[in-house]
């Protein structure tokens, strides 16, 4: 069956560390791989989409990789802050040209002062 | 431009009551959908539209029904409310169904069913 997994447990940092999350997916050949941030209480905001050839995606502090022999994401930020505490999501489209955008279950990050 | 404008924020029904949650969207996108959120399950797709007069269902459609009348707008309606559907429900929109596209989310509306 098709599956994207991230790590359900919260990951605690502490500030101006590296923060990376970990998104596995079975069962998909996704084109595109997107990456979200939910604070508590509002809905989920975009942040970054990589695109199947890309290997790294940057913007500003954040980075993402793409490894479709692994069939995994990684989501960077660097020099975390407090205000980065949040859940991420990733997300990537089911099989045909639906638009059906499926997403993991997030992974809540707690970044420390 | 409000982006994407779910209404109420927050409900409560009695299990076979009916209600309607609104959504709206002034950014002329031609794709929306209709997200539950349950803790421990992320998000999960009810229903979806790639365009007015055009809908169908997601991964977990059953107790649910949507109609696509506008561009606008993309109501979801609960038939007969039962307490398994309380949850954040969550719209979105994108310019088009295309894989490349990010979602833009509405606030949520976070429905108790008793």
């Amino acid at each position: 069956s098709q599956k994207i997994e991230q790590n359900s447990e919260a990951l605690n940092i502490q500030e101006g560390k590296t923060a990376t999350l970990t998104c596995n997916y079975t069962n998909y050949s996704p084109a595109y791989l997107q990456w979200y941030r939910q604070d508590p209480g509002r809905g989920p905001v975009f942040l970054l989409l990589i695109r199947e050839n890309e290997k790294e995606k940057r913007k500003e502090r954040l980075k993402v990789t793409f490894d479709t022999t692994l069939k995994q994401s990684l989501f960077h930020i660097t020099a975390s802050q407090p205000a980065d505490s949040a859940t991420y999501l990733c997300a990537l489209h089911g099989s045909g040209n639906t638009g059906k955008l499926i997403f993991g279950q997030g992974t809540t990050l707690q970044v420390k002062p | 431009n409000a982006g994407v404008t779910q209404t109420p924020k927050f409900q409560v029904l009695k299990t076979g009551q009916s209600m309607t949650l609104q959504c709206a969207q002034d950014m002329n996108h031609e794709y929306m959908s209709w997200y539950r959120q349950d803790p421990g399950m992320g998000l999960r797709l009810i229903h979806y539209s790639v365009g007015a007069g055009i809908t169908d269902q997601g991964e977990v459609p059953n107790g649910y029904n949507v109609s696509r009348s506008t561009t606008e707008d993309f109501p979801l309606r609960l038939l007969s409310a039962a307490p398994s559907q309380t949850s954040v429900y969550f719209c979105a929109s994108s310019y088009s169904r295309g894989t490349d596209q990010p979602q833009h989310f509405g606030d949520g509306t976070r429905l108790s069913i008793l």
